[in-house]
């Protein structure tokens, strides 16, 4: 079983669309989520963090379910602009080696069609 | 401004040979990374340091070496030991190991063995 886990879409919406996506994790002494956008061949950048309360930045929500270990992200009134693919990233302490590290998803593709 | 900057941005490799990828951020972070992306896949950590003179073994570190001896700068060599080494490599940064600190990456390397 991977460790984050997303759909891999593509989801394939029309504009001004509300699209979530969701993202599992297993191990549970992760301690940091976050979301990454990555536009084809280029780097990722970061969206947002995401807290234990959900928070909200714009147009994006995001939430944590910790009990049942997973995140999710919902797009609201989408753009073109959007189109992308969306990584779901977990920073988790491994007991057995002491790293704290980032895992990411494979992410999950948008395309936002006029 | 403030950033990342990896370098070359596209690089051809013959069987056999060893090359040098380039990294250096002005961003003052303690922190940098060295993963690996294949089509389709999430990133991948090969080394990582948390500061100067000091790095460690990601997930897949055989086949690559690193050295850290500026803060700004953390150069990956992928040697011919590397049997698959046709990939985009990403360098990232981050203020630290903490949980809350979120990476931020340069531009990538697209490497191509011939």
């Amino acid at each position: 079983r991977k460790e984050v886990e997303q759909d891999p879409g593509p989801f394939n919406v029309p504009e001004g669309a509300t699209v979530a996506f969701n993202c599992t994790y297993s191990n549970s002494a992760s301690q940091s989520f976050f979301w990454y956008r990555q536009d084809c061949r280029k780097e990722p950048k970061l969206l947002m963090s995401v807290y234990s309360s959900g928070n909200e930045d714009g147009r994006f929500t995001a939430q944590l379910n910790r009990a049942s270990q997973y995140i999710s992200l919902l797009i609201r009134d989408s753009k073109l602009s959007d189109s992308a693919t969306y990584l779901c990233v977990v920073n988790a302490l491994y007991m057995d080696t002491g790293r704290r590290a980032l895992t990411f998803g494979s992410g999950t593709r948008l395309q936002v069609q006029p | 401004d403030g950033g990342i900057t990896q370098s070359p941005k596209y690089l051809f490799r013959k069987e056999g040979q060893n090359v040098t990828l380039s990294c250096e951020q002005n961003l003052n972070h303690d922190a940098m990374y060295w993963y690996r992306q294949d089509p389709g896949q999430g990133l991948r950590l090969i080394y990582y340091s948390q500061i100067v003179n000091d790095f460690q073994k990601g997930d897949i570190a055989e086949g690559y070496s690193v050295s850290r001896e500026k803060k700004e700068s953390f150069p990956l060599t992928v040697t011919s030991a590397q049997k698959n080494p046709t990939a985009f490599y990403l360098c990232a940064s981050s203020g630290g190991l903490a949980v809350y600190n979120e990476q931020f990456f340069g531009p990538g390397t697209r490497l191509t063995v011939l």
